[in-house]
């Protein structure tokens, strides 16, 4: 069966520090991966999306980027963290139209 | 442009009853998915329901069943014989086109309280 996990589970950074949340994916190959980020008490807002190795498309312009080093790995980053970058982050993979998995999320804090 | 409304910002159910969550969706996509989640205080999103806009039968899943009023634009979910660990927030979220893939574009949430 397929797997979705994420690390670090929770974080707490100072601004202008770097970032780096990592999501893989197990038992599946090829798989379409998401990023997605969950404001405190809202629903989530689409950050990037990988149909690939390398590549990578952005949704909204943000201090953030991802990359895709690998065909289950998927890496969100920032150079600066802002605290507008606080939030909770979740990874997701997708096998067709008719659903997401969601991993089980990072939770970010900016100070 | 596609946009997801859930009205109700908290509910409570008594235990054992059935609660509805309301969902209104807004899409000028001929073919189009809605799904629902439920995020439990731990935060991980669970996928509850799906159905397609051409599905002739209302979803079950379960305890889960879907009211899929296509006319109305609306897709309501709904829980039979709640239980506590249905205390939760649940999303309704419509499938959304993108270039080359496809994004999910979710309500604010309904947060449900189970009492015993």
């Amino acid at each position: 069966s397929q797997t979705i996990h994420q690390w670090p589970a929770t974080l707490v950074q100072p601004v202008g520090s770097p970032l780096s949340l990592e999501c893989t994916v197990e038992g599946t190959s090829n798989p379409n991966l998401y990023w997605y980020r969950q404001a405190a008490g809202r629903g989530l807002q689409l950050l990037f999306y990988s149909v690939g190795i390398g590549q990578i498309s952005s949704e909204v312009p943000q201090n953030l980027s991802a990359s895709r080093p690998q065909d289950r790995q998927f890496i969100l980053s920032s150079k600066k963290l802002l605290l507008s970058d606080s939030g909770f982050y979740l990874c997701a993979w997708s096998p067709s139209t008719d659903t997401q998995y969601f991993g089980p999320g990072t939770r970010l804090t900016v100070l | 442009a596609q946009k997801i409304t859930q009205t109700q910002p908290g509910m409570f159910v008594q235990e054992k009853e059935a609660v509805t969550l309301d969902c209104t969706y807004d899409t000028s996509d001929p073919s189009y998915g809605l799904f629902w989640y439920k995020q439990p205080s731990s935060g991980e999103m669970i996928f509850l329901i799906y159905q397609g806009s051409y599905d002739q039968q209302n979803a079950t899943e379960g305890r889960y069943s879907l009211n899929f009023q296509k006319a109305r634009k609306s897709a309501n979910l709904v829980i039979s014989a709640s239980q506590l660990g249905d205390s939760a927030m649940y999303f309704c979220a419509m499938r959304v086109l993108l270039s080359n893939d496809y994004k999910l574009s979710f309500g604010a949430g309904t947060t449900v309280t189970v009492r015993a």
